[in-house]
């Protein structure tokens, strides 16, 4: 099945500066990779997702790119704001003959300092 | 438009007891996925339902059972419960025809 890897597990950054998390994925099938964003004891939201016929997509302050030949994907936050703070988690997913099913990173808990 | 709505908030069992846990989708939504998040990790896919039927699962025991009923909400039932059961239990809704997945808040489950 699908496993995906998520690096860094923390990353601390100054208010301002810009935070890269990255992701590796073993199905070359997987074709939707969404990224969500949990605060302390709140519900996964999703802030962005890309498609396996997109290489990058841009909402904002964020990113994500997709290297589909590497099987990696990367998430980049620019001009940090301590409300930035959070655990952010990749996912990749495929679907086959059912609906997509999600398989997650394990997470990076990004700090923003003021 | 409500989003997707679980309950209830927080339960505590004690081993070998058995739990129900429940969703309701977004409306519009015909699509329940349920994950189980360890603290410290990422959320792992027990199981999807579509149409009252299971169509996936993951790598969870037959004592994950679920349920989907006719107005799309869901159940999640776990039988002879587990200290290693603790864990945050949470709902995905989505269209069957679309990827996109949004979550609840999700029931603190707490074995003792």
């Amino acid at each position: 099945g699908e496993n995906v890897e998520q690096h860094p597990s923390t990353l601390s950054v100054q208010e301002g500066d810009s935070a890269v998390i990255k992701c590796t994925y073993s199905d070359s099938a997987s074709n939707y990779f969404p990224w969500y964003k949990q605060e302390l004891g709140k519900r996964p939201q999703l802030i962005i997702d890309i498609r396996s016929n997109v290489g990058e997509k841009k909402d904002q302050r964020i990113a994500v790119t997709l290297n589909k030949t590497a099987k990696h994907f990367s998430l980049h936050i620019t001009e940090t704001q301590p409300e930035d703070s959070a655990v952010y988690f990749c996912a990749a997913s495929v679907r086959g003959g059912s609906n997509y099913k999600l398989t997650f990173g394990k997470g990076t808990l990004l700090t923003v300092n003021p | 438009d409500a989003g997707v709505t679980q309950s209830p908030t927080h339960l505590i069992k004690t081993r070998g007891q058995q739990v129900t846990l429940r969703c309701s989708p977004k409306s519009g939504h015909d699509t329940v996925s349920w994950y189980q998040q360890a603290l410290g990790q990422g959320p792992q896919f027990i199981f999807q339902y579509y149409e009252e039927e299971e169509r996936q699962r993951g790598n969870f025991p037959d004592r994950f059972s679920g349920h989907q009923f006719p107005n799309y909400s869901s159940e999640l039932n776990v039988n002879a419960l587990l200290l290693g059961d603790s864990a945050l239990y949470l709902c995905a809704s989505s269209l069957w025809t679309g990827e996109t997945q949004y979550f609840g808040p999700g029931t603190r489950l707490l074995v003792l």
